[in-house]
């Protein structure tokens, strides 16, 4: 079956303790993507990667990690997590882009304390 | 800059009556333009597109759209609501050499039994 796998799915951690959400795609998309999804903000894009080794920014950033070794996988770091990136985070992976549309996994719910 | 709106975060309607969810954009150039829904506890699910061509674009579960440059608008139409087609319901924009989606806040979609 096609799809975005997420890891953990909820998640309950303290200020500053280093935590690392797994993402993997099993459709040999180039394009990945992490947002985080806010009451009332609806999606806004923490980094994206165009293909292997390739990454870059989104509209909020700060405080995150990502890395592309390989095709399948995009990890989220968060160094030093605080209580603001509390959130629900979704991976989404898609064939190049612009024109294909995005597959999304099915959320990691993260609660710093 | 690239920006979207959904103007109204609460949408109610009967079952059986059709169904608006409007969505207006802000973009340099061309607009890429989607429609996502996400069902409670859920990622969020491709329903429809604009690329090109065809002002009117159908997609998943009977759901279209109309595409309007001149009101720089994209807005969500069914013509017959399904109580199961209560979710939340998020529109993108990708403006031309940009390599982000853009999301809105999200509308939520009620259909009254």
């Amino acid at each position: 079956e096609a799809q975005v796998t997420q890891n953990p799915r909820y998640l309950i951690t303290v200020t500053g303790k280093k935590l690392t959400v797994t993402c993997s795609q099993n459709m040999n998309h180039e394009y990945m993507s992490w947002y985080r999804q806010d009451p009332g903000l609806g999606l806004r894009q923490i980094y994206y990667s165009m293909n292997v080794e390739v990454t870059d920014k989104g509209d909020v950033p700060e405080g995150y990690k990502v890395s592309r070794k390989e095709k399948r996988n995009f990890p989220l770091i968060l160094e030093s997590p605080s209580p603001n990136q509390t959130s629900l985070y979704f991976c989404a992976s898609s064939l190049p882009f612009p024109y294909n549309e995005q597959f999304f996994g099915p959320g990691t719910r993260l609660t710093v304390l | 800059a690239q920006s979207v709106a959904q103007p109204e975060d609460q949408v109610n309607v009967a079952e059986g009556n059709p169904l608006t969810v409007k969505c207006t954009y802000s973009v340099s150039g061309n607009p890429y333009l989607f429609w996502y829904v996400q069902y409670p506890n859920r990622g969020l699910q491709f329903l429809l597109k604009y690329i090109t061509g065809d002002n009117l674009v159908k997609g998943s579960y009977g759901f279209e759209a109309e595409f309007n440059k001149s009101q720089t608008s994209f807005h969500l139409k069914k013509p017959s609501a399904l109580v199961s087609d209560s979710a939340l319901y998020f529109c993108a924009v990708r403006q031309t050499g940009a390599n982000n989606l853009f999301f809105g806040t999200g509308t939520r979609l009620t259909v009254i039994p």
